[in-house]
């Protein structure tokens, strides 16, 4: 059971917009900055947003990031079959003294 | 180009002990915190240890304290992970990170460069 809290799973056709949420508390989520993260099949994990809503150079505007109290949210607009990949939550936990990732959701392009 | 390239992985019989190394490039090593982070097979990510840019300060996840030694050596540009009493449980694939400050335990310590992982498979 992940400290913070993902869909397993979201699903959505070519060009829609989907939403990810990940649910914390006030020791993680709540206190500090949410990042995010996308790992394509077979692939290594890759930073998609950092300090909640910012993208590091060379992820399209398509990819968002909110927080609000102690939920965070990715949003992905006019999704493309390559877009298909798991994506995890992270935030330092400030009661655990750890980083924590939530569980990963898997975004199915139908 | 900021690079981290992992390397050490293999199999390990349990109770038994390995040193996984992340060799850094691209960018002033000793300026930044490094993070182990592990997966298992077909499972999600696992953050595991972290060490901040002088070394001095580590942090590691509850399932590992105790077992595992998170270190870097800052004149060869290398982050290491040495892991003793190896369990089936410890199999995955082990991903070395680089973040964006020199201090860990924090806020800021995100995964902003990973690399591509290295195997570690703990069977008799």
């Amino acid at each position: 059971q992940s400290v913070l809290t993902q869909p397993p799973s979201v699903s959505a056709a070519p060009g829609q917009n989907v939403t990810i949420s990940c649910s914390g508390s006030s020791s993680n989520i709540g206190n500090t900055y949410v990042s995010w993260y996308q790992q394509l099949p077979r692939t290594a994990p890759k930073l998609l947003i950092y300090d909640n809503s910012k993208r590091p150079s060379g992820v399209p505007d398509r990819f968002s990031g909110s927080k609000s109290g102690t939920s965070a949210t990715l949003g992905i607009t006019g999704l493309q079959a390559g877009d298909e990949a798991d994506y995890y939550c992270g935030a330092w936990d400030s009661s655990l003294s750890a980083w924590m990732f939530g569980g990963g959701t898997k975004l199915t392009v139908l | 180009e900021v690079q981290v390239v992992e390397s050490g992985g293999g199999l390990v019989q349990p109770g038994g002990s390995l040193r996984l190394s992340c060799a850094a490039s691209g960018f002033t090593f000793s300026s930044y915190a490094m993070t182990w982070v592990r997966q298992a097979p077909g499972k999600g990510l696992e953050w595991v240890a972290a060490v901040s840019g002088s070394g001095r300060n580590t942090y590691y996840a509850d399932s590992v304290k105790g077992r595992f030694t998170i270190s870097r050596d800052n004149s060869k540009n290398t982050l290491y992970l040495v892991m003793n009493s190896l369990r089936a449980v410890d199999t995955g694939e082990y991903y070395c990170a680089k973040n964006p400050i020199g201090a860990a335990g924090n806020g800021y310590s995100f995964m902003d460069v990973w690399g591509k992982g290295t195997t570690v498979t703990v069977s008799s």
